[in-house]
């Protein structure tokens, strides 16, 4: 089975730190996702990626930026947190001749305070 | 991609089948209609995908109405494990193409 793991289940930082969520693959996806997810609002993509070094924006890119130097791994940075952001951030893969659907992480609760 | 529209909830008796309606009106004929699934802290799981014609797997059967507007996600046999928010998704499929959830319909199973 495809695993999508999420370097933290839960992560409290401060205002104006910065932050990096750390996303690994392990079945050669060329996509990558990441998206957030808050009550009420669904699941919105931040950002995605198709290939090592490319990068798309999603439909909320603002305040977010990611960093894909590896095929296998797909970070999302915060440059500077804002409370705004606490939220639950979801990364996903999955091939790029796509049949199969998408592979999701369990998921990152971050907490800005 | 097509927008879709889902009943916010649903209840369904364990051991029936529950039917998770979906609209999509707009459907343009390149676009497949994906299930995926969420349960309570867990991030979303692939269901089941079709483009025009029924489809069945291990976890559940999708039907696909001859005009592709509406479709219908069946879960045969819901057991308290299904209780969760069902999200209906059309998509073009493209390599890179990004998913575009809505609400979603939150199903609970009932004893």
């Amino acid at each position: 089975d495809v695993k999508v793991t999420q370097s933290s289940r839960y992560l409290v930082k401060r205002t104006g730190e910065k932050v990096f969520l750390e996303c690994v693959q392990d079945m050669d996806h060329e996509n990558m996702f990441w998206y957030r997810q808050d009550p009420g609002l669904g699941l919105r993509l931040i950002y995605f990626s198709y290939d090592v070094k490319m990068k798309e924006k999603g439909d909320i890119p603002e305040g977010y930026s990611v960093s894909r130097e590896k095929k296998e791994r797909f970070s999302l940075i915060l440059e500077s947190a804002s409370t705004n952001q606490t939220s639950m951030y979801l990364c996903a893969s999955s091939l790029s001749q796509f049949l199969y659907g998408y592979t999701f992480g369990s998921g990152t609760r971050l907490t800005v305070v | 991609d097509a927008k879709t529209t889902q009943p916010p909830s649903m209840d369904c008796a364990e051991g029936r089948a529950a039917n998770l309606p979906c609209n999509h009106s707009t459907i343009s004929g390149n676009e497949y209609v994906y299930w995926y699934r969420q349960i309570h802290s867990q991030g979303p799981q692939y269901i089941i995908h079709g483009l025009k014609n029924n489809e069945t797997n291990e976890m559940a059967s999708l039907i696909i109405t001859e005009d592709r507007k509406s479709s219908t996600l069946i879960l045969p046999h819901a057991t308290l494990r299904d209780t969760a928010v069902y999200y209906c998704i059309v998509r073009v499929e493209a390599a890179g193409n990004k998913l575009t959830f809505g609400g979603g319909t939150r199903v609970l199973v009932k004893p």
